[in-house]
């Protein structure tokens, strides 16, 4: 079954410091991934998404990126963190070429100060 | 979107009694849809899932209920439990290698 490695669990950045999430996928080759972000009590918004290496879509403007440099592997950045930035981050794997259900990471609880 | 800014809605139960969570779609070529259940600080989790050739599937303690026709999903909670407190988010989407949507989310808290 696929499962989705996701750390750190909790992080604590200063503003205008760099971030670096990274998530990785085992048990299926080949993942559709999405970066998640929720802020809390609040509903999941889709940030990025890929179907293969090197294939990222954005789905809204923000001060963060994503890359995916190994097949398995997910990526979120920042170059300099704003307190907006605060949240939530769940990465999550679905099978290529299906719409089938997302695996969920245990998520990043990112707070910025 | 629009629903990520809103605080999420509540409902409120007796412990024992059973749950309903609905859920309203807009696309009519929404052809896969599905609950999760996310406990505070943790990643949502599958619950069920349904297609579109289908209008009800059951699972353990849970039902899955589709009626296309108003473009409306529930989920059934037989006997609720203190543990199923959680948000519940729908999802839905539209054929192969199509992202999902997902729903505003709803709190379920059960009372004891």
């Amino acid at each position: 079954s696929q499962t989705i490695h996701q750390w750190p669990a909790t992080l604590v950045q200063p503003v205008g410091s760099p971030l670096s999430l990274e998530c990785t996928v085992e048990g299926t080759s080949n993942p559709n991934l999405y970066w998640y972000r929720q802020a809390a009590g609040r509903g999941l918004q889709l940030l990025f998404y890929s179907v293969g290496i090197g294939q990222i879509s954005s789905e809204v403007p923000q001060n963060l990126s994503a890359s995916r440099p190994q097949d398995r592997q997910f990526i979120l950045s920042s170059k300099k963190l704003l307190l907006s930035d605060s949240g939530f981050y769940l990465c999550a794997g679905q099978r290529l070429a299906t719409n089938e259900k997302l695996f969920f990471g245990s998520g990043t609880q990112l707070s910025v100060l | 979107g629009e629903s990520v800014g809103l605080h999420l809605p509540t409902l409120s139960v007796q412990e024992g009694d059973n749950s309903i969570i609905n859920c309203a779609y807009s696309n009519s070529a929404s052809d896969y849809f599905i609950w999760y259940k996310q406990e505070s600080g943790k990643g949502p989790q599958f619950i069920i899932d349904i297609r579109s050739n289908m209008d009800k599937r059951q699972g353990q303690r849970v039902t899955v209920l589709l009626n296309k026709t108003v473009k409306h999903l529930s989920l059934q909670i037989a006997a609720t439990q203190p543990g199923d407190s959680a948000v519940y988010f729908c999802a839905e989407s539209t054929g192969a290698n199509s992202k999902l949507t997902f729903g505003k989310g709803i709190t379920l808290s059960v009372r004891p």
